[in-house]
């Protein structure tokens, strides 16, 4: 069964240092998503990307975060001076299409978990 | 105003009960409704999709009332492998969004044997 895949699965960084999150979408989907989970909370919308760009950010999403797609295959996060509160759960999504019932499903990849010390 | 509410639990339920989890979402413009499932410190994993005219799957059943706002999921038979956290999600797509997904804070089942 296809999959999300994601790397590191745990990343330690230094406060001010920058970070790159890569993730590996299922092959034919087109829409792709980051989420994050800080430790006992909700999962939250950081940032959506359709056809090389950014479709919606969330408030989170704040300039020293930015997506790319590098390749066909990669969809990365980056960090560019993580904070003590960076700290999370960090999972990518991936999905077919955006609003067609049963192809808008995301699926979510095991996550890369950032610790910021 | 929380977007998507749901009972934190936990519910501590013995293996074969019956446990219905209840959700309310505040925005009735929402288009796709989902439960998805998350084992501690793992991804969240599509249970089931949630339709208008209510669906099963298995021993799992979901309901959406869109009157009121409020999904369902009922588990019948528990099972020791159900112990998870579920999470009540809603796809807002519409307007300027572009599908992403708001999730409850989730309720705790515990299946005891």
């Amino acid at each position: 069964e296809p999959e999300v895949t994601q790397t590191p699965s745990h990343q330690v960084t230094q406060m001010g240092q920058e970070v790159i999150l890569r993730c590996v979408p299922i092959s034919n989907h087109l829409y792709f998503y980051w989420y994050r989970q800080i430790l006992g909370q909700k999962v939250e919308f950081l940032v959506s990307f359709y056809n090389n760009e950014i479709s919606e950010k969330s408030e989170i999403f704040d300039d020293q975060f930015s997506v790319e797609r590098p390749d066909g295959s990669n969809f990365t996060l980056k960090i560019r001076s993580t904070k003590l509160e960076d700290s999370a759960m960090y999972f990518c999504a991936s999905s077919e299409a955006l609003q067609e019932i049963a192809k808008n499903i995301q699926y979510f990849g095991a996550g890369t978990r950032l610790s910021v010390l | 105003r929380k977007e998507v509410e749901q009972d934190p639990g936990p519910f501590n339920v013995p293996e074969g009960a019956t446990v219905a989890f209840n959700c309310t979402y505040s925005n009735s413009a929402s288009q796709s409704f989902f439960w998805y499932r998350q084992d501690c410190r793992k991804e969240p994993k599509l249970l089931m999709s949630v339709y208008s005219s209510g669906n099963e799957d298995g021993r799992f059943t979901a309901q959406l009332n869109r009157a009121s706002q409020y999904i369902s999921l009922l588990i019948r038979d528990s099972k020791l492998s159900d112990s998870a956290t579920y999470l009540c999600v809603v796809n807002m797509n519409y307007g300027g969004s572009q599908g992403n997904l708001i999730f409850g804070k989730g309720t705790k089942l515990s299946v005891k044997p």
